[in-house]
């Protein structure tokens, strides 16, 4: 069964220093993974997918296959980064291409 | 022009009345989901439309629950005999085709429907 897991409800650092949001996953296919935010009083939005190898508002997330983890992470925290994330998964092919199966978000603060 | 439109925001409701949620896409895209977010959770899915066509309805908790895209565009999600376990917030996003052996498209969210059954 697909499943995502955020371990940390909260997360709170302080500005300038490291973040690491973690995110495991199951899924007995070939899954593509997002990270999705939302910060106060938006709409969730993309903030990137694995497949595009980028780095978006200095955030970068690799894919580990063999450790089924997706973790975001960030070298220095910016206070307008509190927001909070999702991780998600998505399978390929199939009549339900594109369906999202998120997990339960992690709240992160940064503090000044 | 502007992203997915939802409506209402908010939505109060006494238990065992019906309820109807709009969701206007993003013009051009196929691709149309229903996610319910429960307080403290991650969005769930809920049903997905390729045009007019439900592919996939696994998703919808109870047959109160219905949905429908009819011309391939606005999608309404209606809510029968509400119960207090309805109570969440309702979201929509479209994103362009996405077929067999297609890559998934970026999904677009809308601001979502807040209903709360009394």
């Amino acid at each position: 069964a697909q499943r995502v897991t955020q371990p940390e409800k909260l997360l709170s650092v302080f500005k300038g220093a490291p973040v690491e949001l973690k995110c495991n996953y199951s899924y007995s296919g070939s899954p593509e993974l997002f990270w999705y935010v939302q910060y106060s009083r938006q709409r969730l939005q993309l903030l990137l997918r694995h497949i595009s190898r980028e780095s978006i508002k200095g955030f970068t997330a690799d894919l580990n296959k063999g450790e089924t983890s997706f973790h975001l992470k960030k070298p220095f925290a910016q206070e307008e980064d509190s927001a909070m994330y999702y991780c998600a998964l998505s399978g390929q092919g199939g009549s339900t291409l594109g369906r999202l199966y998120f997990g339960r978000g992690t709240q992160l603060t940064v503090w000044p | 022009g502007a992203g997915v439109s939802q409506s209402p925001r908010y939505k109060v409701a006494k238990r065992g009345q019906d309820v109807a949620l709009r969701c206007d896409p993003i013009s051009g895209h196929v691709s149309l989901f229903w996610y319910q977010q429960a307080l403290g959770q991650g969005p769930e899915f809920l049903t997905y439309f390729q045009n007019e066509a439900q592919l996939d309805k696994s998703g919808l908790p109870s047959d109160r629950f219905f949905a429908e895209r009819p011309e391939g565009s606005v999608s309404t999600l209606k809510i029968q005999r509400t119960q207090q376990e309805d109570s969440a917030v309702y979201l929509c996003a479209s994103s362009l085709a996405g077929g067999q052996g297609r890559r998934n498209q970026p999904q677009h969210f809308g601001d979502g429907t807040r209903l709360s059954i009394l």
